[in-house]
């Protein structure tokens, strides 16, 4: 079965900061991915990735499959970066995703 | 708005009592799965449709619950008899599946969730 692990649980940060989430894997996946979620509920993706590296705007991610592991950057964060992210792994025929525990992030003024 | 839609929102219900949630796809989607997240987790795998098959189960599906995606479009998940473990955001999310052109993994789109808590 395969484990997800997340780390930091909790993060609080500066405007402006630079911010590091990383994720950790157990077997070998399909893809990882990268989700946030805002109070409430709803989750949206933010990245798939297979390999290498992936960017969007102020946020980049990156796999190495070797190790099994993944990081999720925000650079100049801000506070309406202040959210839960998630890492998820899919495999499977039905590609389902296995989520880690997310990261409370708050991003202060 | 053509993402992915749940409904209800929130449902509040006695133990024991039946409910069902509906969540409607993103139209094209024809692989349909559904989650649970408790407070504080991330969200765990129930079950996966691809069209009108059920093609997977997870084993936090007891008896209790049933899903159902009859014509391959939009998805219901029953619960009986329902517990106060029960109590939970449910997700479903939608994505492509494999194509001609397109590889196995696609992104999947979730809706906002039906947050049940049993009294």
């Amino acid at each position: 079965k395969n484990e997800v692990e997340q780390s930091p649980q909790n993060l609080t940060a500066q405007e402006g900061e630079f911010i590091t989430i990383n994720c950790s894997y157990s077997v070998g996946i399909s893809a990882l991915h990268w989700l946030q979620q805002h109070p409430g509920g709803g989750i949206v993706s933010l990245f798939m990735l297979s390999s290498g590296k992936k960017k969007h705007g102020r946020l980049i991610a990156t796999i190495n499959i070797q190790e099994k592991h993944s990081s999720l950057h925000i650079t100049a964060s801000h506070p309406r970066d202040s959210a839960v992210y998630i890492c998820a792994t899919s495999s499977g025929s039905a590609r389902q995703l296995t989520f880690g525990s997310g990261t409370q992030l708050t991003v202060l003024p | 708005d053509t993402g992915v839609s749940q409904d209800p929102r929130h449902k509040i219900t006695k133990r024991g009592q039946n409910v069902t949630f509906r969540c409607d796809p993103i139209s094209e989607h024809n692989r349909l799965y559904w989650y649970r997240q408790t407070l504080g987790q991330g969200p765990e795998f129930l079950t996966y449709f691809q069209n009108e098959a059920q093609l997977e189960k997870s084993r936090l599906l007891s008896d209790r619950f049933s899903a159902e995606r009859p014509k391959g479009s939009f998805s219901t998940l029953e619960i009986q008899r329902t517990e106060q473990g029960d109590s939970a955001m449910y997700l479903c999310a939608s994505s492509l599946g494999a194509g001609p052109n397109r590889l196995g993994n696609q992104p999947q789109h979730f809706g906002d969730g039906t947050r049940l808590s049993i009294l």
